[in-house]
């Protein structure tokens, strides 16, 4: 089946404890990108991908730190996590043109 | 700078039509549609690439002013099944990899 699979869904962790929020796609979509979720403010990214090694910022960048060592693959680390960051994050992929995306399923983290 | 979404929130009777509005400050390359249910994952409804094209998906389309940098997308005779929240996301240039979202339409459809 076609999927972006994230883990975890759920995560409470402390403030500064460093952690990785993992995104997989099996579909060999070229384009993978973060966006977290809050109420009243929609979908904001993080950053994006466009291939392998190749990673730009998206509009809230900070705090956040992501690496696509391969295709399939394209982890979010929070190096050093703040309560500010508690949300819901999405991971998505696309392939390269006018495509939609399909997004996995959410983790929502909670920094306390 | 994020679309302006409109309205924020919308209530309906199954059987009645929508109208769920998305404008840009920016020039656009081209817009997606997005329904988000609770608890879940935003899903892909379609994309509308310059030109002031309409689609159409069942008895959901859209179309696009590229010159008024907006959006918007129909819902008709609409079901239970449309409830859920519309995101319209937005490109500003021939990138089509950033995608800017905005904050999202609530649309619930009563019996």
């Amino acid at each position: 089946e076609a999927q972006v699979t994230q883990n975890p869904r759920y995560l409470i962790t402390v403030t500064g404890k460093k952690l990785t929020v993992t995104c997989s796609q099996n579909m060999n979509h070229e384009y993978m990108s973060w966006y977290r979720q809050d109420p009243g403010l929609g979908l904001r990214q993080i950053y994006y991908s466009m291939n392998v090694e190749v990673t730009d910022k998206g509009d809230v960048p900070e705090g956040y730190k992501v690496s696509r060592k391969e295709k399939r693959n394209f982890p979010l680390i929070l190096e050093s996590p703040s309560p500010n960051q508690t949300s819901l994050y999405f991971c998505a992929s696309g392939m390269q043109g006018a495509y939609g995306y399909t997004f996995g399923s959410g983790t929502r983290l909670t920094v306390v | 700078q994020q679309p302006v979404q409109s309205p924020q929130a919308v209530i309906l009777r199954e059987g009645e039509d929508a109208v769920i509005n998305c404008s840009s400050s920016k020039a656009l390359y081209s817009v997606h549609w997005y329904r988000q249910k609770h608890g879940e994952a935003p899903v892909f409804l379609m994309i509308l690439l310059k030109g002031g094209e309409q689609k159409g998906h069942d008895k959901i389309s859209a179309s696009f002013n590229e010159k008024k940098q907006q959006s918007s997308l129909y819902l008709t005779a609409s079901q239970l099944s449309y409830s859920g929240t519309y995101f319209c996301g937005t490109v500003f240039s021939g990138g089509y990899q950033k995608v800017t979202f905005g904050t999202g339409t609530k649309l619930q459809v009563i019996p």
